[in-house]
């Protein structure tokens, strides 16, 4: 079946633009999480969703960044007035969610690329 | 703030070789240890899920061990071949039942050399 997948794959942004970015989690997970990885560092998380809810945002670095989830599937993450530490790649993942048997096994989209220049 | 250590951070192998590299993770609370392996533009891809102190997973040339109560988990590539060539990523998973959220280390990044 269709594995998480995500979009624009890359997006160059001038400083001081809003950005948007798209995951489409698989079918059925009710969990989905955003990460990112800047240059240097490990994944890091920002937040998680359960359903349309977000009861796990404390990996945001900032109020610039917000996300929402609809009908407990699409997810996008928005990054307000990008700045250049943002530049990132920005990973999303989805698992079936806590009732899941094995909820904890994730799976990754192939991330967006940002770069804020 | 969960520390995940790996190491080395990145390494060149000649082909043929075999290498292992090191995780360490904090071993209170412990729920489940992941391995992924990542290649460039391409989806980190899930390798092994370890939940359970001894635990030994093997996929191919590729296996992996685990430690809960030392924290520590050993990946081990027999025989590299060029396409093992990618950013081995180890993650950690704490408090059963909760959100799940992985903690990752930054990577062993191989490169093996034909």
């Amino acid at each position: 079946g269709a594995g998480v997948s995500q979009s624009p794959s890359n997006k160059v942004t001038e400083k001081g633009k809003d950005v948007e970015l798209r995951c489409d989690p698989i079918s059925g997970h009710t969990a989905l999480y955003w990460y990112r990885q800047s240059l240097g560092q490990g994944l890091e998380f920002l937040i998680y969703f359960q359903g349309n809810s977000a009861p796990d945002k404390s990996g945001l670095p900032s109020d610039r960044f917000s996300a929402e989830r609809t009908g407990g599937s699409v997810s996008t993450l928005t990054i307000q007035r990008t700045q250049q530490e943002d530049s990132a790649v920005y990973l999303c993942a989805s698992s079936l969610g806590p009732e899941g048997t094995l909820s904890y096994e994730q799976y990754f989209g192939p991330g967006t690329r940002l770069t804020v220049t | 703030i969960l520390n995940v250590e790996q190491s080395p951070q990145s390494l060149h192998v000649q082909e043929g070789d075999s290498t292992n590299f090191t995780c360490s993770f904090p071993s209170s609370n412990f729920y489940a240890l992941h391995w992924y392996r990542w290649e460039t533009a391409k989806s980190p891809e899930a390798l092994f899920v370890m939940t359970l102190n001894g635990d030994e997973k093997k996929k191919g040339r590729i296996s992996a061990t685990l430690n809960t109560k030392e924290g520590y988990s050993y990946l081990y590539i027999k025989g590299s071949q060029p396409e093992d060539s990618a950013t081995y990523l180890c993650a950690f998973t704490g408090g059963r039942g909760g959100n799940n959220r992985l903690a990752f280390g930054k990577g062993n990044q191989v490169v093996v050399i034909p």
